[in-house]
């Protein structure tokens, strides 16, 4: 069965630094979703991406974060200048279609920040 | 703004007995979605029923959708431990590309 696969599984990283989050959708997918969970708390929703762009982004994806589509398989959330705050469970997710919006999510990366 | 809200936060039950969730969401939606976590793993999805239906099976899940009250439940019959995870539902408000997820119910099935 296809899944949507991320990479790395766990991050550690300095604050300051930048991370790159890298994200493979299934493959016919079109819409493309960045989610983060801190501490198996709710699932919060980051950024939505379709056609090449961004479609909707929350009050959290501020100008630290970006996405990008780069190639025909990967989909990356960059963070430039990490906080404490940004560690979490970063979750990607993808959808075929917007009518039935049922996402497909991958397993994590679970960012640590110190 | 918080679109779901699960209600328990918590539920501990027998094997063997129903597991009633709810979900509480405040603007209009297109559909509800519930999902399942396993702990540290992604979401999966569980069943989607749209804004103009009022209930749905699927295996030992029944959702229920009450859209004047802006309210869904979700059952898990006759209960089993593999059922332990968090259980989260989530909504696409109107026009939005966003899909908005809960709080989320953890549901603990005990031997």
């Amino acid at each position: 069965e296809p899944e949507v696969t991320q990479t790395p599984s766990h991050q550690v990283t300095q604050m300051g630094q930048e991370v790159i989050l890298r994200c493979v959708p299934i493959s016919n997918h079109l819409y493309f979703y960045w989610y983060r969970q801190i501490l198996g708390q709710k699932v919060e929703f980051l950024v939505s991406f379709y056609n090449n762009e961004i479609s909707e982004k929350s009050e959290i994806f501020d100008d630290q974060f970006s996405v990008e589509r780069p190639d025909g398989s990967n989909f990356t959330l960059k963070i430039r200048s990490t906080k404490l705050e940004d560690s979490a469970m970063y979750f990607c997710a993808s959808s075929d279609s917007l009518g039935s919006k049922k996402l497909f999510f991958g397993s994590g990366t679970q960012l640590s920040v110190l | 703004s918080q679109q779901g809200e699960e209600d328990p936060q918590a539920l501990s039950i027998q094997e063997g007995e129903n597991a009633t969730m709810n979900c509480s969401y405040k603007t209009s939606i297109n559909n509800l979605q519930w999902y399942r976590q396993n702990s540290g793993r992604g979401l999966v999805h569980l069943i989607l029923i749209r804004s103009n239906e009022r209930e749905k099976h699927s295996g030992r899940l029944r959702v229920t959708l009450d859209t004047s009250k802006k309210s869904s439940s979700l059952l898990i019959t006759a209960s089993r431990a593999a059922d332990t995870a968090s259980y989260f539902c989530a909504t696409d408000p109107n026009r939005d590309d966003k899909i908005i997820f809960g709080k989320g119910t953890r549901l603990h099935i005990l031997p």
